[in-house]
């Protein structure tokens, strides 16, 4: 079975531009969150979605935004981008009905100049 | 408060055991998690522990969770350098949402 996926995996930006970064969960899972993960940090929470819906979001400005579509796959979009969104942006997904556990995407490495 | 607090590094020759400690902040903490991330990857879930549990044995992996402490430790048995990654912990606090408070993180190293 294939993980989480998520796109692009590197993607660089100017200031001020906007991004827009993808997601499909594993199959089967309907919850997926995002993360954004600073170089020698730990991951911060940014917004879970399920059944697409907005369930969870973290202390993130509101140029930070994100949808869920019928298919469960995800979008996080972020506008005028600062140099302090550079980070590697990580989405997880989880099947709702196991609440325990869930699995994490490779990352895709944001950086703006 | 919010943090949840690991030491930065640690070094442990191959073949002995690894410990990493944790320690959290929420008392009504209901999961806690360990997750493994390789250079340039993502998080990997390696186990985790329900709160009303003292300890979870999974191979060569041992949680333990002191809750009166706010303890969590992971124990990593017969160390590999395979096994050379950053650690975190992580807490989550309600059953309302999905989401995860996650830890510095421990940097393991592994010496030949």
């Amino acid at each position: 079975d294939a993980g989480v996926t998520q796109s692009p995996t590197h993607l660089i930006k100017t200031r001020g531009q906007h991004v827009t970064l993808r997601c499909s969960p594993i199959s089967g899972h309907k919850s997926v969150s995002w993360y954004q993960q600073v170089l020698g940090q730990g991951p911060q929470f940014i917004f879970q979605y399920y059944e697409k819906e907005e369930r969870g979001r973290g202390n993130f400005p509101d140029r930070f935004s994100a949808r869920q579509f019928p298919n469960y796959s995800s979008e996080l979009n972020v506008n005028a981008l600062l140099l302090g969104d550079s980070a590697l942006y990580l989405c997880a997904s989880s099947d709702w009905a196991l609440v325990y556990e869930q699995y994490f995407g490779p990352g895709t490495r944001l950086t703006v100049t | 408060g919010e943090d949840v607090e690991q030491s930065l590094f640690l070094s442990v020759r191959e073949g002995d055991s690894s410990v990493i400690n944790c320690t959290y902040t929420d008392s009504s903490s209901t999961y806690l998690y360990w997750y493994k991330q390789e250079p340039g990857a993502g998080l990997q879930l390696l186990t985790y522990i329900f709160s009303n549990m003292d300890m979870k044995q999974d191979q060569r992996l041992t949680v333990l969770l002191n809750k009166k402490d706010k303890h969590l430790s992971l124990r990593i048995a017969d160390t590999q350098t395979g096994d050379s990654a950053i650690y975190f912990c992580a807490e989550r606090r309600d059953f309302g949402n999905e989401k995860l408070t996650f830890g510095t993180g421990t940097r393991l190293t592994i010496i030949p």
